[in-house]
């Protein structure tokens, strides 16, 4: 089955700086990465995703780019905020077994905004 | 609010015991999923029902059983609960299936706490 790497398990930064969250993914077949935000205590919502057709998309201040050939995926966060202090967990979702598609989740990183 | 609705919220209760979880998906999907959250733990796939009939399988332990029932809700059964299976089990819909899957709406979670 899918197996999804998500690097780095914590991330700090100032507010302002940039944000980078790097995932990898096993299963060439996969098509569809989303990207979800879990604030603590809350449910996972999804920021932004992209599909295997698209190499980067773009949502105000943030971005995923996709490598298929590296089959890796990264999410980035500019001008960062206390807000954005969350768990963020990629995915990749692909055929499986019978083409259920069903979302792989990496382990999460927390991203810790200092004003 | 996602739309998808999950009870009980909370829930403690002792080692041996069996507890059911139940999830109200948003209006019109038909389609649920089960994940479990333990701690410092991603998302792990538990089970996948569509329109009734069970979809696909993941991690989900023999002594876990699940279904969806005409309305669309769905209840996830766990019994000969050991301290292990201490977890947020969060419950989540999606419009499509398969290949347009798309965007998980997750519930708020059930936090299963078993001493």
């Amino acid at each position: 089955g899918e197996n999804v790497e998500q690097h780095p398990s914590t991330l700090s930064v100032q507010e302002g700086d940039s944000a980078v969250i790097k995932c990898t993914y096993s299963d060439s077949a996969s098509n569809y990465f989303p990207w979800y935000k879990q604030e603590l205590g809350k449910r996972p919502q999804l920021i932004i995703d992209i599909r295997s057709n698209v190499g980067e998309k773009k949502d105000q201040r943030i971005a995923v780019t996709l490598n298929k050939t590296a089959k890796h995926f990264s999410l980035h966060i500019t001008e960062t905020q206390p807000e954005d202090s969350a768990v963020y967990f990629c995915a990749a979702s692909g055929p499986g077994t019978g083409g259920s598609y069903i979302p792989t989740f990496g382990r999460g990183t927390s991203l810790i905004v200092h004003p | 609010d996602s739309g998808v609705t999950q009870t009980p919220k909370h829930l403690i209760t002792a080692t041996g015991q069996r507890v059911t979880l139940r999830c109200s998906p948003r209006s019109g999907d038909l389609s649920v999923y089960w994940y479990q959250q333990s701690l410092d733990q991603g998302l792990q796939f538990l089970i996948q029902y569509y329109n009734g009939e069970e979809r696909a399988k993941g991690n989900i332990l023999e002594r876990f059983s699940a279904q969806q029932f005409p309305d669309l809700h769905s209840e996830l059964n766990l019994s000969s609960l050991e301290l292990g299976d201490s977890a947020l089990y969060f419950c989540a819909s999606s419009v499509g299936v398969g290949r347009n899957t798309g965007e998980l709406f997750f519930g708020e979670g059930s936090r299963l706490t078993v001493l």
